[in-house]
């Protein structure tokens, strides 16, 4: 069956501009997850929706991230007035439930840079 | 908030050889341990998660073995092939502040040489 996808894959911003990257997850997966990986490093946690709820937004670096899933389906970030340090590879994963147990399936990544 | 260590950071292993990468984490509060496999420009693939102490997977060639005791994980790579080529993730799950977050170690990036 058809995985997580998430548009673009590769994206190119001017400092102070807006994107917004989008994840298509598996369907029927409640649980989905966005990570920001830093160039060498491992991804870190931004957020996490059960459903349109989010639950965790614990990871946002600051106020100019925002996500949402509205539908409980599709989930789309959006940063403001890019800086440079938010370049990075943005990714995002789906899981049928949340739990100890549960595999994390991830999609291949947005690449942010920011100019 | 959790730390994850992977190493080696780098290793080049000749076609045929066999390796291991180790994974550290803190043994309190201990959910899981997941293994990933992700190849330059595709999806990061899960090979394992990991729960009990002394739990040994295996999946062809890659086995992973875990001691939640005292904070390891070991992942083997038997007879490497160069499509084993990749940047082998580890990461231990966490209870936050509303949800079960994977904490993730840099990598250990593996290149095969036929």
């Amino acid at each position: 069956g058809a995985g997580v996808s998430q548009s673009p894959r590769y994206k190119v911003a001017k400092r102070g501009q807006d994107v917004a990257l989008r994840c298509d997850p598996i369907s029927g997966h409640v649980s989905l997850f966005w990570y920001q990986q830093a160039l060498g490093q491992g991804p870190e946690f931004l957020t996490y929706f059960q459903n349109e709820a989010q639950l965790d937004k614990s990871g946002l670096p600051s106020d100019r991230f925002f996500a949402e899933r509205p539908e409980g389906s599709v989930s789309t970030l959006k940063i403001q007035r890019t800086q440079q340090e938010d370049s990075a590879v943005y990714l995002c994963a789906s899981s049928i439930r949340q739990g100890e147990v549960y595999e994390q399936y991830f999609g291949p990544g947005t690449r942010l840079t920011v100019t | 908030i959790l730390n994850v260590e992977q190493s080696p950071q780098s290793l080049h292993v000749q076609e045929g050889d066999s390796t291991n990468f180790t994974c550290s984490f803190p043994s309190s509060n201990f959910y899981a341990l997941h293994w990933y496999r992700w190849e330059t420009a595709k999806s990061p693939e899960a090979l394992f998660v990991m729960t009990l102490n002394g739990d040994e997977k295996k999946k062809g060639r890659i086995s992973a073995t875990l001691n939640t005791k005292e904070g390891y994980s070991y992942l083997y790579i038997k007879g490497s092939q160069p499509e084993d080529s990749a940047t082998y993730l580890c990461a231990s799950l966490y209870s936050g502040a509303g949800s079960y977050q994977l904490t993730f170690g840099k990598g250990t990036k593996l290149s095969v040489i036929p």
